[in-house]
């Protein structure tokens, strides 16, 4: 049962623009949400999160948008450098701090 | 700061062997770890939730007698896969979280298992 999903396998964005990655969340009490990259045979590195009591968390080049109502959080890169090529994961908690996590999001940012 | 070790991370064994994989919290206290498996183009799932000093906690359809965990210290989990399958492998992921990041988790670089 995916709690936390994930709906696009895959995004390539132009160098410079930006890059908007979606996430969806059935559970209710997920009160914390988290997105994470992963480059190839490497374990996933912390980006950014967002409490539930909040609707926008900005650093530097990423911003997590979070609606409540719509169960829907999305992550904003924005400029999307080559760097940025990976495989991003969305992760939301119930305060049990166990994660559940989205099947990820390939992001290819083109030259 | 908040640098998750994991070791070996790549190892191949023969069917039937057991393997253990350490993870290790190198510069804070890790009240809590977890530990994951990812197959290919797939979500990371986790196995198992465990604190230091007590029995680790299993998710549902996670054999315990399979997956030994053992949390004996604040800066060190292991994972043993007992009598290895080819089934059994994967990409192995543990994190850690400490008193001061109870909501996040920082994960290590993973142990890629390959049981022939």
């Amino acid at each position: 049962d995916q709690q936390v999903k994930q709906n696009s396998p895959s995004l390539s964005v132009q160098e410079g623009r930006i890059s908007i990655l979606n996430c969806d969340y059935t559970n209710s009490m997920f009160d914390y949400f988290l997105w994470y990259k992963k480059y190839p045979a490497e374990g996933p590195t912390f980006l950014i999160s967002i409490s539930s009591i909040k609707d926008k968390n900005e650093d530097g080049r990423f911003t997590v948008f979070l609606n409540k109502s719509a169960k829907h959080l999305s992550l904003h890169i924005v400029p999307s450098q080559p760097g940025d090529s990976a495989v991003y994961f969305c992760a939301a908690s119930a305060n049990d701090y166990k994660l559940s996590f989205g099947a990820g999001t390939t992001v290819t940012v083109r030259a | 700061g908040a640098v998750v070790s994991q070791h070996p991370s790549r190892v191949i064994c023969k069917s039937g062997t057991s393997v253990k994989i350490e993870c290790r919290s190198l510069d804070f206290q890790a009240t809590t770890m977890f530990w994951y498996r990812q197959f290919p183009k797939k979500s990371l799932m986790l196995m198992a939730t465990s604190n230091e000093g007590s029995k680790a906690t299993y998710e549902q359809g996670v054999e315990k007698d399979k997956f030994l965990i053992n949390h004996a210290s604040l800066t060190l989990s292991t994972l043993t896969v007992t009598s290895a399958h080819p089934e059994d492998s994967s990409f192995y992921i543990c994190s850690a979280s400490g008193r001061a990041s109870y909501n996040e988790q920082f994960f290590g670089p993973g142990t890629r298992l390959t049981v022939l």
